[in-house]
């Protein structure tokens, strides 16, 4: 099965600042992924997603790497803001078995 | 608001009891996916429904079950509660059932078993 895990637990930023949150994954045949914030209470929420195919995407004030050869994606979130203060966790889908599979997630904490 | 909605937002049960969770998926979407959230297991994909039908299993065990109504609604129940199945548990629906269908989560139902 796919075993997606993420560098660092905890990511401190001062507001302002670029924050990269960087993710592994195991299985060389997952072919989509994504990334998704979870906000205190509330359900994880859809960020930006890249397919296999593509190794770099961008969205509003966020943007997705994805280095294939080592099996490494990671997520810049520009200009970070009080409101960026979340958990953010990465996933993988694996057309193996069928499912998406997240990483265990990084909680980031914006500084004033 | 994802406009995906699970009841009951919290539930607090005994073990050996018996509970279930209730997802309404968003309009129009036909696939739900349920999650169970611990802290020390993160996000775990459950199972998977499509129009009804089961898609795709993950870790869920033979205690737990779930269903997708033909309104498209989803249950998930959980029979024989541990104090290790307290957790968040969220159901997502998207529109189809492939791969690079956005998942949209709900609010989660929080169950405490004691």
């Amino acid at each position: 099965g796919e075993s997606v895990g993420l560098h660092l637990p905890t990511l401190s930023v001062q507001e302002g600042d670029n924050s990269i949150i960087n993710c592994a994954y195991s299985n060389s045949a997952s072919d989509y992924f994504i990334w998704y914030k979870q906000e205190s209470g509330k359900g994880p929420q859809f960020i930006i997603d890249i397919r296999s195919n593509m190794d770099k995407r961008q969205g509003q004030r966020v943007t997705v790497l994805l280095n294939k050869t080592v099996k490494h994606l990671s997520l810049q979130i520009a200009a970070t803001q009080p409101g960026d203060s979340a958990v953010y966790f990465c996933a993988a889908w694996s057309f193996n078995d069928y499912k998406l599979s997240f990483g265990a997630g990084t909680t980031v904490t914006v500084r004033a | 608001d994802s406009g995906v909605t699970q009841t009951p937002k919290h539930l607090i049960t005994a073990t050996g009891q018996r509970v279930t969770l209730r997802c309404s998926p968003r309009s129009g979407d036909l696939s739900v996916y349920w999650y169970q959230q611990s802290l020390d297991q993160g996000l775990q994909f459950l199972i998977q429904y499509y129009n009804g039908e089961e898609r795709a299993k993950g870790n869920i065990l033979e205690r737990f079950s779930a269903q997708q109504f033909p309104d498209l609604h989803s249950e998930l129940n959980l029979s024989s509660l541990e104090l290790g199945d307290s957790a968040l548990y969220f159901c997502a629906s998207s529109v189809a059932s492939g791969a690079e269908e956005t998942q949209y989560f709900g609010p989660g139902t929080r169950l405490l078993v004691l």
